[in-house]
């Protein structure tokens, strides 16, 4: 079944140190490929996305990600964390031939202490 | 302009009741979608709109679930005979339906079944 893994369920970081949070994605054809931020008590929001051209995309706050279709990956990077950026954080697929719905990963709930 | 609006914002149930969860989509999205983000499943697609076309209801859990959408606009997520499973916080999104996009999520009912 195609299917959507973040690797870390939990991370604790110290503000200034770097962020990379892992996606990968189970399916060999064109896809589409998101990450979407849960703040605290707040909805999704769109952090980033990819749809074709530059595997290396920039999103809000500092954030980008890097699509390595081989790996078939999309982890996201940010040089530097900031307290603000503790959230739950999705990486989401869609994948072309199961129409255009997204399939989630499990999230990862980052910390940042000050 | 306005996002993706839902209510009831919460909704406690008791087992065995029908309930019903309103998503009113960004005005002119023609796409609209329903998930569900449970402690146990993570975030999974329900059901999917796009304009006139018969509703792509693959993710639908039952035949208890069911969904409808009035005027290309308006949808309502109905839950019939709830069960203590089906809490969960049951999420809306839109997009525009032209193709490669991004969906807009709402803030979410949170649904309890006592």
């Amino acid at each position: 079944a195609q299917s959507v893994s973040q690797h870390n369920h939990h991370v604790i970081l110290s503000e200034a140190a770097s962020l990379e949070l892992g996606c990968n994605y189970s399916y060999g054809g064109t896809v589409n490929l998101f990450w979407y931020v849960q703040y605290p008590g707040q909805h999704l929001q769109l952090l980033l996305k990819y749809f074709s051209g530059d595997p290396l995309v920039k999103g809000i706050k500092g954030f980008e990600a890097e699509f390595i279709k081989s790996k078939f990956s999309f982890n996201l990077r940010k040089p530097s964390v900031q307290w603000s950026d503790t959230a739950e954080y999705f990486c989401a697929v869609n994948m072309g031939n199961a129409g255009n719905m997204l399939t989630f990963g499990g999230g990862t709930r980052l910390m940042v202490k000050p | 302009g306005a996002g993706v609006s839902q209510s009831p914002s919460n909704k406690v149930t008791e087992k065995g009741k029908d309930v019903e969860l309103r998503c009113d989509p960004i005005s002119g999205h023609t796409a609209l979608y329903w998930y569900r983000q449970s402690l146990g499943q993570g975030l999974e697609f329900l059901i999917y709109f796009q304009g006139n076309s018969a509703p792509d209801k693959s993710g639908l859990p039952s035949d208890r679930f069911s969904a409808e959408r009035t005027g290309g606009s308006v949808s309502t997520l109905t839950i019939q005979r709830t069960q203590q499973e089906d809490s969960a916080v049951y999420l809306c999104a839109s997009s525009a339906g032209t193709g490669q996009e991004t969906q807009y999520f709402g803030p979410g009912t949170r649904l309890l079944v006592l």
